[in-house]
């Protein structure tokens, strides 16, 4: 096991809804990146935090956001609830920070159904 | 033209076969480059990292091909419990965002 958690593990929620996930890094991690995977797909990006700030973001609206605290944990917030939004929801950490695609440790993952 | 682009497959083959996967990347810029493993309905796994000079762990073997802009993945002695989704990922240009192919199924039979 990679030592990152996530919580809950499945989620059921309707439209509009507000959700947040939650996610502890693997001790000595500082990075965390937040991932969402539709059925048959790659993990697309959502963002990272590092160090408590956000440090890159991909195509996601603004009603995707999360913080990063003092131990590293994060949370995934998603605001507006849409049935798109439905998917398993990663998240990831690795050691550096920064640019580059480093290694990632993922968590075992949130499994979110908008309804 | 997706920035990392895999054929999803699936691949079916017997138990001891070799077998190939590519993946190809358009940001001629990017420079670090790994495999996952995603078993069904579980989060991916690093499998290596992919060197310029070609990495090999056991079975596997990971190459790089920068003129081609493709990385690919050989699996020698294919066992049963190769069988999942094999996800290449590789850095996007400048912002050095992750992306992820879709993966390619890889199904291992007796």
């Amino acid at each position: 096991e990679t030592g990152v958690t996530q919580s809950p593990t499945h989620l059921i929620k309707t439209r509009g809804q507000q959700v947040t996930l939650r996610c502890s890094s693997q001790s000595g991690h500082n990075t965390v990146s937040w991932y969402q995977q539709a059925l048959g797909q790659g993990p697309q990006f959502i963002f990272q935090y590092y160090r408590e700030e956000e440090n890159g973001r991909g195509n996601f609206p603004p009603r995707f956001s999360g913080l990063q605290f003092p131990n590293y944990s994060s949370e995934l917030n998603v605001n507006a609830l849409e049935l798109d939004d439905s998917a398993l929801y990663l998240c990831a950490s690795s050691p550096t920070g920064g640019e580059g695609s480093e290694t990632q440790y993922f968590g075992p993952g949130t499994r979110l159904l908008v309804l | 033209r997706k920035e990392v682009e895999q054929d999803p497959g699936p691949f079916n083959v017997p138990e001891g076969a070799t077998v190939a996967f590519n993946c190809t990347y358009s940001n001629s810029a990017s420079q670090s480059f790994f495999w996952y493993r995603q078993d069904c309905r579980k989060e991916p796994k690093l499998l290596m990292s992919v060197y310029s000079s070609g990495n090999e762990d056991g079975r596997f073997t990971a190459q790089l091909n920068r003129a081609s802009q493709y990385i690919s993945l050989l699996i020698r002695d294919s066992k049963l419990s190769d069988s999942a989704t094999y996800l290449c990922v590789g850095p996007s240009g400048g912002s050095y965002i992750p992306t992820f192919g879709r993966g390619t199924s890889l199904i291992v039979h007796p």
